[in-house]
């Protein structure tokens, strides 16, 4: 059965500090794809990152960083030098092919960043 | 280009009543999915539409219904409604299923007292 798990659920950082968010998935299948979303207090999930289970290089966009790693089933990610805008519940997802469009969220992890 | 559109974005029902939501994707987006975000159960999927079929469903009661138009728009619907039904309802859209990455809207937020 399809599983993420998110186990940060809060974290308060200090403004300029590195923050790194942990996702582990669960999947039988050999094709998938992972997710990142970031949730603001507006309600909308903000699309971050889309990474597929063949590509494991990590990425770097601006602040944000993500490292997948097949052999410990985890796609962390990481903000550099936080900012206050970066507060919000970030929301790592799963989707397979035998499961069409259905994403499987985490708990999400809630993210403070203190000025 | 315009985001994924939701409408009401509140709306407050009481037990018993019905309610309609409604999703209007991305122009060019041919899928659209629904979920219920609540604070207990978190983000759980209700259906996913793709050229007017709905192609899979959650593990919701049959009061939880939908549907996808022809101008791939949606609407899901909910019967008989009852206070665990409270919750905010988000409507995602993209290109096509599974390996597309999904846009949402600011989804509908239904209160039933």
């Amino acid at each position: 059965a399809q599983k993420v798990t998110q186990a940060q659920t809060e974290i308060s950082v200090v403004e300029k500090e590195d923050v790194t968010l942990d996702c582990v998935y669960e999947t039988r299948d050999t094709t998938y794809y992972l997710f990142w979303y970031k949730q603001p207090p507006s309600g909308e999930l903000v699309f971050l990152i889309r990474r597929n289970s063949f590509d494991e290089q990590n990425e770097i966009s601006g602040r944000y960083s993500w490292n997948f790693q097949k052999s410990t089933s985890s796609f962390n990610f990481t903000i550099t030098a936080s900012q206050v805008v970066d507060s919000a519940v970030y929301f790592c997802a799963l989707s397979d092919e035998n499961t069409g469009n259905q994403f499987y969220f985490g708990t999400g992890t809630s993210l403070t960043v203190i000025p | 280009k315009a985001g994924v559109t939701q409408t009401p974005r509140y709306l407050i029902k009481t037990r018993g009543q019905q309610v309609t939501l409604s999703c209007s994707p991305i122009s060019g987006h041919r899928s659209v999915s629904w979920y219920q975000q609540t604070p207990g159960q978190g983000l759980q999927f209700l259906f996913e539409y793709f050229s007017e079929t709905q192609r899979n469903k959650g593990n919701f009661p049959g009061r939880f219904s939908g549907r996808q138009f022809s101008n791939s728009r949606s609407e899901m619907n909910v019967s008989t409604l009852e206070l665990g039904d409270s919750a905010l309802y988000l409507c995602a859209s993209s290109l096509r299923p599974y390996r597309f990455e999904a846009f949402f809207g600011q989804g509908t937020r239904l209160t039933v007292v």
